[in-house]
């Protein structure tokens, strides 16, 4: 098992660009979330998806969507980078009664 | 939102000391996780409290969950070199807020050989 995979590991974009964060599981969990980590703040939910075709705004939505394409993978977007979007995002899964999130090992992304 | 605050925000300590940290929160709790991240990559849970008061070891380390379901504290005994990382709690408050982690500011732990 691979658990929890995010590509790309490592991206750079100029403000104004846009892309997607991509996030795949193998552990057939039925949630799955996106968080970012900056310096001092622990990490901060964006969006989750508590099962397939549902999903909801975590505490720093703003400037993001996400897509839940199938119980396997929940992709992240960002339509119009910013600078202050410059963070590590971390994708996580849940087997969904018991908390125990799982996580990938994060993709850093710098806005120039 | 919720907030948690977590204790200390760093520690140097010499190889075989032990370690405490911990975590407090205005808000009550349901479900409290203690997190590890090495350098570069993700959080890995370490242990995991679903009941007040309960105490909880994995090897070296030991949590508990606060009578008041409004703290924790993770315990290191012996503390050797691969300890070293950034410590996270993580709690959990049911209802509407069902599978959502409010996540601590983190410990960095270093450790001198």
């Amino acid at each position: 098992n691979a658990g929890v995979t995010q590509t790309p590991k490592f991206q750079v974009l100029k403000t104004g660009q846009s892309m997607t964060l991509q996030c795949a599981q193998d552990m057939n969990h039925n949630s799955m979330y996106w968080y970012r980590q900056d310096p001092g703040m622990g990490l901060r939910l964006i969006y989750y998806s508590a099962s397939e075709g549902t999903t909801d705004k975590g505490e720093v939505p703003n400037g993001y969507n996400v897509s839940r394409l199938n119980k396997r993978e929940f992709s992240l977007r960002l339509e119009s980078a910013a600078p202050s979007q410059t963070s590590v995002y971390f994708c996580a899964s849940e087997e969904g009664n018991y908390n125990e999130q799982f996580f990938g090992p994060g993709t850093r992304l710098t806005v120039l | 939102g919720q907030q948690l605050n977590q204790s200390p925000q760093s520690m140097f300590i010499q190889e075989g000391e032990d370690v405490s940290m911990n975590c407090t929160s205005s808000s009550i709790f349901n479900t409290w996780l203690w997190y590890k991240q090495d350098p570069g990559e993700g959080p890995v849970l370490l242990i995991a409290l679903y009941k007040a008061g309960e105490l909880t070891s994995n090897g070296r380390l030991t949590a508990q969950f606060g009578i008041t379901r409004k703290d924790s504290f993770l315990n290191i005994s012996a503390s050797i070199p691969s300890d070293v990382g950034i410590y996270f709690c993580a709690g959990q408050s049911g209802g509407t807020s069902y599978g959502k982690l409010t996540f601590g500011q983190g410990t960095i732990l270093t450790v001198h050989p």
